[in-house]
C-alpha cells in the first residue's frame, strides 16, 4: 500500500497569514493528490484534485503543487472558515490512502 | 443538484452486522463509483472499499476482506455497505463518497453514518 505521510499534524495560525501542509507518498504517485478539508461533524469537501487543479467553487487562496512524490497545499491568507482539518489521499491506485490530517488551529 | 443522503445512526451489539444505505441524486448513478470511507472518533479518514453500480464488481481494503459486503440497487440509485462481525473499534462515521469514472476524486459526499458498537 502507498503510505501518505503529512505534516505537520497541526498548527497554529492566524487570519492572514499563508499557511503551507506537505504531503509526501512512499512511492511515486504521479500528479494523483487530492485535497479535502474537513470541519468538525461534517463530511470531508474537496479542495484541490490532481495535485494542483482547483475544485470549482472553492476560493482562489487555495492552491495545490507537486509531483511525484511530494505535494503541497498553501493558503494564501487564512481566512476564519478555513479553520479545520485537512487531508491528502492519492488516487494512483487502491488502497486509495489518506495522509492522517493536519488541524489548522487559531 | 448533486447529492448523496446516507441512513440514519446506529447502535449494534458486538458480533451483529451492519447495512449503511447511500443514496444518490442529481447524476447518473451508475456513471460513478462509490467508495465507503470510515472515520473513527477523533482519529483520520479510512477507505474501505468501491462499488462499480454499472457492473456491480467490487474492490475491498484487504482489512475488511471476508466481513464487508458492498452491493447496489440500480433501480432506486443507492449504494449498499454491509459491515459483519462487529467489534468495538468499529465504532465510527461511515462516509459514502462517489467518483465518476476516469476522474479519481471523491465528490460529493454522503453526510455520514454513525455506526455504535457497544455492549
Amino acid at each position: 500500500d502507498i503510505q501518505m505521510t503529512q505534516s505537520p499534524s497541526s498548527l497554529s495560525a492566524s487570519v492572514g497569514d499563508r499557511v503551507t501542509i506537505t504531503c509526501r507518498a512512499s512511492q511515486t504517485i504521479s500528479n494523483y493528490l487530492n485535497w479535502y478539508q474537513q470541519k468538525p461533524g461534517k463530511a470531508p469537501k474537496l479542495l484541490i484534485y490532481f495535485a494542483s487543479s482547483l475544485q470549482s467553487g472553492v476560493p482562489s487562496r487555495f492552491s495545490g503543487s507537486g509531483s511525484g512524490t511530494d505535494f503541497t497545499l498553501t493558503i494564501s491568507s487564512l481566512q476564519p472558515e478555513d479553520f479545520a482539518t485537512y487531508y491528502c489521499q492519492q488516487s494512483y491506485t487502491t488502497p486509495r490512502t489518506f495522509g492522517q490530517g493536519t488541524k489548522v488551529e487559531i | 443538484q448533486v447529492q448523496l443522503v446516507q441512513s440514519g445512526a446506529e447502535v449494534k451489539k458486538p458480533g451483529a452486522s451492519v447495512k449503511v444505505s447511500c443514496k444518490a441524486s442529481g447524476y447518473t448513478f451508475t456513471g460513478y463509483y462509490m467508495h465507503w470511507v470510515r472515520q473513527a472518533p477523533g482519529q483520520g479518514l479510512e477507505w474501505m472499499g468501491w462499488i462499480n453500480p454499472n457492473s456491480g464488481g467490487t474492490n475491498y481494503a484487504q482489512k475488511f476482506q471476508g466481513r464487508i459486503t458492498m452491493t447496489r440497487d440500480t433501480s432506486i440509485s443507492t449504494a449498499y455497505m454491509e459491515l459483519s462481525s462487529l467489534r468495538s473499534d468499529d465504532t465510527a462515521v461511515y462516509y459514502c463518497a462517489s467518483e465518476e469514472v476516469f476522474q479519481n476524486w471523491f465528490d460529493p459526499w454522503g453526510q455520514g453514518t454513525l455506526v455504535t458498537v457497544s455492549s
